[in-house]
Order: C-alpha cells, then sequence, then structure tokens
C-alpha cells in the first residue's frame, strides 16, 4: 500500500552509539516531518522538511540531524545517542509546503537507548 | 506559538456509551483542526478534520465542529464500540506556522 515507510521498526542502542532512522514516502509529498512520542508529552517536532532540498529546526533539534536525501526520502540521524532519546519516532509528510490537509504518518520506530 | 490542550485520560466506557473528548486550541492565521487516532502499535492515522470555523468533520461516527467563538474542536461519537478503543490527538495548524501542533492524547478504553 501506499504510504509512509520506517525503518527499523525497533531498536536498541547502547549510550554514545549512533544511528539513522530511514523514512520513505511514495505519495509524491513535498513536505516531510520527524516527532517523537513520550508518553504524556503527546507528539513534538523535531525536524521538517518543506521542499527538497531545505530543512528547519522544530521544538526539539537538539542531538538530533536530518537529511533530505531527495523528494522522497528524509532521514533522522541520532550522533551519540542518550536515554533521553529512548522515544517512540514517528515520520510523516503532507501534500504541498505544509499540513493544510493534514499528515499521513509511517508506524514508527520504537528507539531504546541504554 | 500554537497550543492544543485536551482532556485528559484516560477514559472507560461501556460499549454504546456516548462519547466526548474535550479539545481546545490557540493558534494564529487561519488553522485547520484535525483529530487522529492510534491504535496500539502502530502509527497516527487522520479521523477527521475540518478547515474553516462552523465546519463539520465526520468519520466512522464521529464528529466534531469548528468553533471558532470557543476556539474548540470536541470529538463527539453517539454510541462506542470495543473496536474504537485507542489514543485520540487533536490537532491544530499550520495557520501561520508551518507544522501541526498535537494535543497530549487521550486514551480510550471500551468495555464490552
Amino acid at each position: 500500500n501506499a504510504g509512509v515507510t520506517q525503518t527499523p521498526k525497533f531498536q536498541v542502542l547502547k549510550t554514545g552509539q549512533s544511528m539513522t532512522l530511514q523514512c520513505a514516502q511514495d505519495m509524491n509529498h513535498n513536505s516531510m516531518y520527524w516527532y517523537r512520542q513520550d508518553p504524556g508529552m503527546g507528539l513534538r517536532l523535531i525536524y521538517y522538511s518543506a521542499s527538497e532540498g531545505t530543512t528547519d529546526k522544530g521544538e526539539v533539534p537538539n542531538g538530533y540531524n536530518v537529511s533530505r536525501l531527495n523528494k522522497r526520502e528524509f532521514s533522522l540521524r541520532l550522533e551519540s545517542a542518550a536515554p533521553s532519546q529512548t522515544s517512540v519516532y514517528f515520520c510523516a509528510s503532507s501534500e504541498g509546503a505544509g499540513p493544510q490537509r493534514g499528515y499521513t504518518f509511517g508506524s514508527g520506530t520504537r528507539l531504546t537507548v541504554v | 506559538g500554537n497550543s492544543v490542550t485536551q482532556m485528559e485520560g484516560p477514559v472507560t466506557l461501556s460499549e454504546e456509551a456516548f462519547l466526548t473528548i474535550n479539545c481546545t486550541y490557540t493558534a494564529t492565521g487561519y488553522p485547520s483542526l484535525f483529530w487522529y487516532v492510534q491504535y496500539p502499535g502502530e502509527g497516527l492515522q487522520l479521523l477527521l478534520k475540518a478547515t474553516k470555523a462552523d465546519d463539520k468533520g465526520s468519520n466512522k461516527g464521529f464528529e466534531a465542529t469548528y468553533r471558532k467563538e470557543t476556539t474548540s474542536f470536541h470529538l463527539e461519537k453517539g454510541s462506542v464500540q470495543v473496536s474504537d478503543s485507542a489514543v485520540y490527538f487533536c490537532a491544530t495548524g499550520p495557520g501561520s506556522a508551518r507544522q501541526l501542533t498535537f494535543g497530549s492524547g487521550t486514551q480510550l478504553t471500551v468495555l464490552p
């Protein structure tokens, strides 16, 4: 089915390790987003990309980097993982340069940092 | 910036009961309003939306009306089912922002 695909679905890292979360969409959407979900805090925006070649910081960007590789793919990198980055990470995409019509979400990556 | 305040959960109802989940927002510009649903172990799915004042969004028996005068977008369903058990998120945006802002989510459990 068309949509947003995230890999991996689960990951355990040791403190200080690095990893990249992958996200790809096949709906020809312009905008892509990375959120983290923590209990009682809803979703918080990490980074977003309004179009290919552009990225902007969201609410909680510290400790993360992103790459908009092409129109389809938007990756999130943790250079030196910390226990505070234990969370569920969601990638989303939207038509146009913004989410006027809402987001389509991936199924998430559950990351544990020990 | 934009913000969303949702009714705190968890909410537990019996099957066929009436559901209301309250949501109020603050936003600049002319935002759209959304309800998303998240089933266990899954990502968020768009449930319904409204793009301007007095619009009513509806889907799968759920409804919500965009009330600009009270800055609210309360989710309602006349008769819930066990399969409606999930976490519900209210969201607003973009307005003058460039992304959606989400509430903290409300856990709904429906008992048979």
